[in-house]
């Protein structure tokens, strides 16, 4: 079956530094979804990209959608403490398929 | 999101019996789905519905059963909870299947002694 992965699991970044999470998928996704879940929290569907090769950014936050539409990058610039959270990646296989969700990268910020 | 609500937020109970997790939604999505997450396991789909009284299993689905008489609701039942079921369990709707977003509700925190 579709496999979303993403690496790393787990990232401690200190405040002001920039770092990026990767999803990749054993299969090509019509879309990718991005959901933050903040410590004790739900997910919180952030983006979506459809489109080989799309960016979209949201203030520190910038998004891509691969070329091949088989992985997908979070990258944030100076990181804030309001970053940490786990961060999710999910896609169908195919418009009008389940969402696969990887397993997420936990953020933590050391101020 | 104000729109789905899940009861109760926490639930502990013992091995072998029964319990249901409640979901409800206002918006009128179509599609809801159940999840359970689990360290190291993210999220994991154990049944969807894509309208009333059109139910299917997801990834994980031993052990749980749904139903969907309405729209607005979707109550997912463990008829003999094991320890195995302890877990954090989200509801979610959506409009459309795959390429809209899901909408979570807070979460229940099932604990099985």
């Amino acid at each position: 079956g579709q496999q979303v992965m993403q690496i790393p699991q787990y990232q401690h970044v200190q405040e002001g530094e920039d770092f990026t999470t990767y999803c990749n998928s054993s299969t090509t996704l019509s879309n990718i979804q991005w959901y933050k879940q903040r410590p004790g929290g739900h997910p919180v569907f952030l983006i979506q990209l459809v489109k080989s090769g799309e960016v979209k950014k949201q203030k520190r936050l910038t998004f891509q959608f691969g070329e091949a539409k088989k992985n997908s990058s979070l990258h944030i610039t100076a990181t804030q403490t309001t970053d940490v959270g786990t961060y999710f990646c999910a896609g169908p296989k195919a418009a009008g398929n389940k969402l696969t969700f990887g397993g997420g990268t936990r953020v933590l910020v050391k101020p | 999101d104000a729109g789905i609500t899940q009861s109760p937020r926490y639930k502990i109970t013992e091995t072998g019996r029964q319990v249901t997790l409640m979901c409800h939604q206002t918006w009128s999505h179509s599609y809801m789905f159940w999840y359970r997450q689990d360290l190291g396991h993210g999220l994991r789909l154990i049944y969807y519905s894509a309208a009333a009284d059109i139910t299917d299993k997801g990834e994980v689905p031993d052990g749980y059963v749904v139903s969907r008489s309405k729209t607005e609701n979707f109550p997912l039942t463990l008829e003999s909870a094991t320890r195995s079921q302890t877990s954090v369990y989200f509801c979610a709707s959506s409009d459309r299947v795959g390429d809209q977003p899901q909408h979570f509700g807070d979460g229940t925190r099932l604990s099985i002694l």
